[in-house]
């Protein structure tokens, strides 16, 4: 299996763009998180979906981030505008029905300017 | 919420020397998760506790539930370079999702 894919790996933007980060999970995985990391913050859940639907979004900062599923194999979380204070490592992760481990892609890695 | 708190925030040991990392939450846990996350990586699950008191080992690793379920450790004896990274604990939140304590950077000097 070819674990959680992520992309991109890398991005940097200038303040006021539009950033999309997209997150493949495992097939046959029910649950699908987001997690930002940052130095000072550590990680923290962003938004959770189980089988596509959003079942918590109360990580999310502010109304200029959005994450949707539109599918079992797809998930995206945008950024618009971005600022500065969002440069941090995404991760997405999943996570089988019946098992509490998570397993992480290898982040997207973002520099706002 | 539930909070995980992580101490020491940092540790510096020599090659051989042992290790241990704690942590401690604000309420008691159905169970508690440790990861391990290299540097430039993402985090690896490491096992899974939940127990009332459980102890299991992985090699040289061996990780403990506290009888309340509320602190959990995770200690390594004669650590090597290997070993280098950053240890997390998870507990999970009042749905499906994990919130993680902000982690033990462990750095091994040959």
């Amino acid at each position: 299996d070819a674990g959680v894919i992520q992309s991109p790996r890398h991005e940097v933007t200038e303040m006021g763009q539009e950033v999309t980060l997209r997150c493949k999970p495992i097939s046959g995985h029910d649950y699908l998180f987001w997690y930002r990391q940052t130095m000072m913050r550590g990680l923290e859940l962003l938004i959770y979906f189980n089988n596509n639907v959003p079942i918590d979004d109360s990580g999310m900062p502010e109304d200029r981030f959005s994450a949707k599923m539109p599918n079992a194999s797809f998930s995206t979380l945008k950024i618009q505008p971005s600022e500065p204070r969002d440069s941090a490592v995404y991760f997405c992760a999943s996570r089988p029905l019946g098992t509490g481990e998570l397993f992480f892609g290898e982040g997207s890695r973002l520099t706002v300017l | 919420g539930q909070q995980v708190m992580q101490i020491p925030q940092y540790q510096h040991v020599q090659e051989g020397e042992d290790f241990t990392t704690y942590c401690n939450s604000s309420t008691t846990l159905s169970n508690i998760q440790w990861y391990k996350q290299r540097p430039g990586g993402h985090p690896v699950f490491l096992i899974q506790l939940v127990k009332s008191g459980e102890v299991k080992k992985q090699k040289r690793l061996t990780f403990q539930f506290g009888e309340a379920k509320k602190n959990s450790s995770l200690h390594i004896t004669a650590t090597q370079t290997t070993d280098v990274g950053t240890y997390f604990c998870a507990g999970p939140n009042s749905g499906y999702a994990l919130n993680f304590g902000k982690g033990t950077s462990l750095l091994v000097t040959p």
